[in-house]
Parts: C-alpha cells; sequence; structure tokens
C-alpha cells in the first residue's frame, strides 16, 4: 500500500498566486482530514470529509481556502489568493471511519507550502 | 483556553532515562486519547491509542488517562536516540470522527 500520497511536495509562490494542494487517500479509507501544521500554532484541523461530503469546514480560516473531494480518491486544498501568514505545512490524512474501529488517522508526508 | 494543552519542551534526556509526556485537556465529553509521533520533515503516526481512563502498555511505551482531572500520559522507558521527536498528544468524542490535537512536545535522546 503507498500510503496517503500528496502533491506537490514543497511550493514556493508569490502572494496573491492560486495554489492547489492535492490529496490521493489511501484506498478504502471513509475519511478524509486536512490539517495544516505551524510552529505558532501546531496540527490545525481545516476540514473533514466523510464518505467525499464535507462534515466540518470550521476550521477553514477563511473564504481564500476551499477544499473538495469529487470521488473517494482523490481531494484538493485550494488557497486564493494566497499570503505570507499562508506559509505552513499542509497535511492530509485518512482514516477507515469503522464505527467499532480504532480509526487510525493514517498522515501523508505534507506539502510544504511558502509564499513570498 | 484552548481544548488539549501540551508542554512544548524541548525536552531532552540521556539515553536510558525514563521520560513523561503530559497533556491536559477541556471537555469531559472526550472518549478517545491517542498519542501520536512526528520525526522531522514527516507526517504524525499513530503510537497509542486508549479509550476512556486506564493504562495501556506496548513494548517500552504506556500510555494513561486519568478523565477525573483531564490528564494523558505517555511514558517512554530506556529511551532510545530513536525516539527522539515531537509527541502529539489526541483526543476526540468518536472514534470515527475529528479529534483535536496538541501542539506536541519536542523530544530529544541524548546519546
Amino acid at each position: 500500500d503507498a500510503g496517503v500520497i500528496q502533491s506537490p511536495r514543497h511550493e514556493v509562490t508569490e502572494m496573491g498566486q492560486e495554489v492547489t494542494l492535492r490529496c490521493k487517500p489511501i484506498s478504502g479509507h471513509n475519511s478524509l482530514f486536512w490539517y495544516r501544521q505551524t510552529m505558532m500554532r501546531g496540527l490545525e484541523l481545516l476540514i473533514y470529509f466523510n464518505n467525499n461530503v464535507p462534515i466540518d469546514d470550521s476550521g477553514m480560516p477563511e473564504d481564500r481556502f476551499s477544499a473538495k473531494m469529487p470521488n473517494a480518491s482523490f481531494s484538493t486544498l485550494k488557497i486564493q489568493p494566497s499570503e505570507p501568514r499562508d506559509s505552513a505545512v499542509y497535511f492530509c490524512a485518512s482514516s477507515p471511519r469503522e464505527v467499532l474501529g480504532r480509526n487510525e488517522q493514517f498522515f501523508g508526508p505534507g506539502t510544504r507550502l511558502t509564499v513570498l | 483556553q484552548k481544548e488539549v494543552e501540551q508542554d512544548p519542551g524541548p525536552l531532552s534526556v540521556p539515553e536510558g532515562a525514563i521520560v513523561s509526556l503530559n497533556c491536559t485537556y477541556s471537555n469531559s465529553a472526550f472518549q478517545y486519547f491517542m498519542w501520536y509521533r512526528q520525526y522531522s520533515r514527516k507526517g504524525p503516526e499513530l503510537l497509542m491509542y486508549t479509550y476512556s481512563s486506564g493504562n495501556k502498555e506496548d513494548g517500552r511505551f504506556t500510555a494513561q488517562v486519568d478523565k477525573s482531572s483531564k490528564y494523558i500520559s505517555l511514558f517512554i522507558r530506556d529511551s532510545q536516540p530513536s525516539d527522539s521527536a515531537t509527541y502529539l498528544c489526541a483526543t476526540g468524542k468518536t472514534s470515527y470522527d475529528k479529534v483535536i490535537f496538541g501542539p506536541g512536545t519536542s523530544l530529544s535522546v541524548i546519546p
């Protein structure tokens, strides 16, 4: 199993540009999570999906952020326009969402975003 | 008040020492408690998983939950340099929805 796949691994862009981060969850997992990690704020949940449906997007910081999950094997997180304060490591995680299981979240390697 | 609080460290110990990492949480509805380990420039990975109060042991690692005081602990026995990482506690109300992560404690085990 390849695990959670994220692309790109690194992204450097200029303020005002659109940024799209991509995630492929582990096959068979029903839940997908987008997190942002910074030194100051730690690991913050931005949004999560169950069965491709957004369940909680209360962590999305602003309207500049949007996330989609068009099918069970793909999700995107878009920032438009990007700002320097968006610089962080963005993680995608997936989980099997079994009612009686422990539902470990498996994290991808992250995308390191730098907005100049 | 943050939902999960954790001393960020950094914590530096000699090889072989016993390490104690701690978290507190605010919501009494939290039932599931986890410890994730994150190596530098990697994603977090689940280390320990417990439900409700009590202890759970896995090799050199012991997780302890005291729901009455809303206190979570992770003990590492005979610490090794390979244990050097950031440890994040996490908790949630159900096993299949979102979890809340603490800010993490950075640990260095010195040979």
